[in-house]
């Protein structure tokens, strides 16, 4: 079965500082991997996802992730966070074949202070 | 665009009582929708998939028969939490795919509903 883990549950950062979020899956096959973001009082909307090819994406707001097959991670990552990234992120992971399920990662909060 | 609604967002009921939860894709069609289960500071954990006209797949450990899923028409699947019970009370949250995408695996999530059983 597949699994994610987000290593950082809670996060602190100032602005302008840089994000990394850790996410690593738990899958031996092709995967299709994904990162929602939940700003607060909002639903879960869709931040970026890879597919295949390129293994560096880009998504909205200046987010990025690289997704390194040999170490099963899709870390996100943005230069310089804003106030405005204040929201919860969670990490996702489906098997690119067969039955089409998403498991998500338990979220990480992350809170700008401006 | 792609826009999911649920109803209610938040509902209190007594224990025994049915809840139906109702989430709708407001500005496309949706062949299949998912309904998913959040407890605190737990994270999202998929119940049933919803295919529209067809019986829902639901996962391993989901009753079938506490927790109906009705998916009838392209825009709107409902689920029905019979005979609730305090351990019940929950966030759910659906997301549903639109089937004019090429890409099939983006979800669209609704908004989430906070069951809260007495």
């Amino acid at each position: 079965a597949q699994s994610v883990s987000q290593h950082n549950h809670h996060v602190i950062l100032s602005e302008a500082a840089s994000l990394e979020l850790g996410c690593n899956y738990s899958y031996g096959g092709t995967v299709n991997l994904f990162w929602y973001v939940q700003y607060p009082g909002q639903h879960l909307q869709l931040l970026l996802k890879y597919f295949s090819g390129d293994p560096l994406v880009k998504g909205i707001k200046g987010f990025e992730a690289e997704f390194i097959k040999s170490k099963f991670s899709f870390n996100l990552r943005k230069p310089s966070v804003q106030w405005s990234d204040t929201a919860e992120y969670f990490c996702a992971v489906k098997n690119s074949g067969g039955y089409q399920k998403v498991t998500f990662g338990i979220g990480t909060k992350l809170q700008v202070i401006p | 665009g792609a826009v999911v609604s649920q109803h209610p967002s938040r509902v209190i009921c007594k224990s025994g009582t049915s809840v139906k939860i109702e989430c709708r894709s407001l500005d496309f069609q949706a062949t299949t929708m998912f309904w998913y289960r959040q407890f605190p500071k737990q994270s999202l954990m998929l119940m049933a998939t919803s295919n529209e006209g067809s019986k829902a797949t639901y996962e391993q450990g989901v009753e079938k028969d506490k927790f109906l899923i009705n998916h009838a028409s392209l825009t709107l699947s409902t689920l029905t939490v019979t005979s609730a019970h305090p351990e019940d009370s929950s966030f759910y949250i659906c997301s549903a795919r639109d089937r004019r995408e090429a890409s099939p695996d983006t979800q669209y999530f609704g908004p989430g509903t906070r069951l809260t059983v007495l």
